[in-house]
This record gives structure tokens, C-alpha cells and sequence, in this order.
């Protein structure tokens, strides 16, 4: 059964650096998006990707972040310039362009700031 | 604004017995609502999703989940669980398959022999 798959598992960084995430969505999907759940609490949406151009995006998504389909495979994170209260789980999901399907999320990057 | 509340943060079951995890949500039109589950170290996997049609809704796993509007509820059941259940639940709802998921808090199952 296809997969959203995500690299990588873990990462640590330090404060103020440049961090990308690796997303592959399922190969006939074309909506992309992010999402994050700092720990404890929700599982909060960050950016929908569709057709080469971000979608829809939260407040939380602000100037720091970007997003980028690099290749026909690829969907990536960038967060610029960490701060702490970027560690959190990530979550990269995919979903097909009909009606009424359903979006397929991959296992994760947990992503610690110091 | 959407919201939804998973009441329960913890709750525990003995193997066996049946399972009943609480989910409200506040929408404005008809919601597409759905159940996930987050093994530890997985990704989100959906159990069951509600888009129309019948209330009751059957999901994988042994699974099912009752829609009710006039309760902005969609209760996720099972009736025997079983130790893989262990786990951690999300309901979320959504305009559409598509469009930005809202998700609960999340329920923690634990479950003993």
C-alpha cells in the first residue's frame, strides 16, 4: 500500500539555524500538506500545497517558513531561523484531488530546537 | 471558527471489554469528520471518515463511529478491544477531503490484561 514517507525521523538543531524537512507524498496524489503538533497539545495545520502554489495557509505559517515541490517527488519544509517553539512533531500528509477523499499522513519528524 | 473536543485525555479498558471515545465538534455546515489513530512512532492512520449518508459509520479495525447533529457528536466504538488498540486517537473535521484538517486534542487508550 503507498505511503507518505518523511525524512528525517528526528533532527535537533540550534537555535537561529536552517532546518528542511523531506516529505514524498503518494505518487498520484496532488494536494500537499503540513502540519505540527507541538507536544501536548493539538495537531495544528500549517500550509495546504496544490498545483505549484501554497493553498491555504495558517497563522502560524508566517515568514519563517516556506514550502517547495523541488521535483515531481519531493515536498519540503524549510523553517529559516529556528526558534525553540519550533520543536514539535511535523507531520507531511497528501490526499487525491476528488471529492470526499481523505488525507493520508506520513510518520513524522520530530524536530528539537536548543 | 471550527473547533473539536476530545473530552478524555486518558482513558483505560481491559482487553475484552468495549470502547467508547468521545468527540464534539462545532461546525457551521455539514461537517466532514473523521476518526485517526497514532501508534507510537506511526503516522496518523485513519480509521473511518463520515462525509454523508448513513450515521453510522464502519472503519477498519473493527472500528465504527455514529454521527449525531443534534448532538455535534461522532463517537468513535468498538465493541471488544483488543491490546494492539493501545494508542492514540484524533477526531478532526473538515470542510472537505481536502481543505485544512481541525483536529481534537486526542484520547490516549490503554489497555490492560
Amino acid at each position: 500500500e503507498p505511503e507518505v514517507t518523511q525524512t528525517p525521523s528526528h533532527q535537533v538543531t540550534q537555535m537561529g539555524q536552517e532546518v528542511i524537512l523531506r516529505c514524498v507524498p503518494i505518487s498520484n496524489h496532488l494536494y500537499f500538506y503540513w502540519y505540527r503538533q507541538i507536544l501536548g497539545q493539538k495537531v495544528e495545520f500549517l500550509v495546504s500545497f496544490y498545483n505549484n502554489e501554497i493553498s491555504e495557509k495558517s497563522e502560524i505559517f508566517d515568514d519563517q517558513f516556506s514550502v517547495e515541490r523541488p521535483d515531481g517527488s519531493n515536498f519540503t519544509l524549510k523553517i529559516r531561523s529556528t526558534k525553540l517553539e519550533d520543536s514539535a512533531m511535523y507531520f507531511c500528509a497528501s490526499s487525491p484531488t476528488e471529492m470526499g477523499e481523505t488525507q493520508y499522513f506520513g510518520p513524522g519528524t520530530r524536530l528539537l530546537v536548543l | 471558527a471550527q473547533s473539536v473536543t476530545q473530552p478524555d485525555i486518558h482513558i483505560t479498558v481491559s482487553e475484552g471489554a468495549s470502547l467508547e471515545l468521545r468527540c464534539n465538534y462545532s461546525y457551521g455546515a455539514t461537517p466532514y469528520l473523521f476518526w485517526y489513530v497514532q501508534s507510537p512512532g506511526q503516522g496518523l492512520q485513519l480509521l473511518l471518515k463520515y462525509f454523508s449518508g448513513d450515521t453510522l459509520v464502519q472503519g477498519i479495525k473493527g472500528f465504527e463511529a455514529e454521527f449525531k447533529r443534534s448532538q455535534s457528536s461522532f463517537n468513535l466504538r468498538k465493541p471488544s478491544v483488543h491490546w494492539s488498540d493501545a494508542a492514540e486517537y484524533f477526531c478532526a473535521v473538515g470542510d472537505s477531503g481536502n481543505t485544512p484538517l481541525v483536529f481534537g486534542k486526542g484520547t490516549r487508550l490503554s489497555v490492560i490484561a
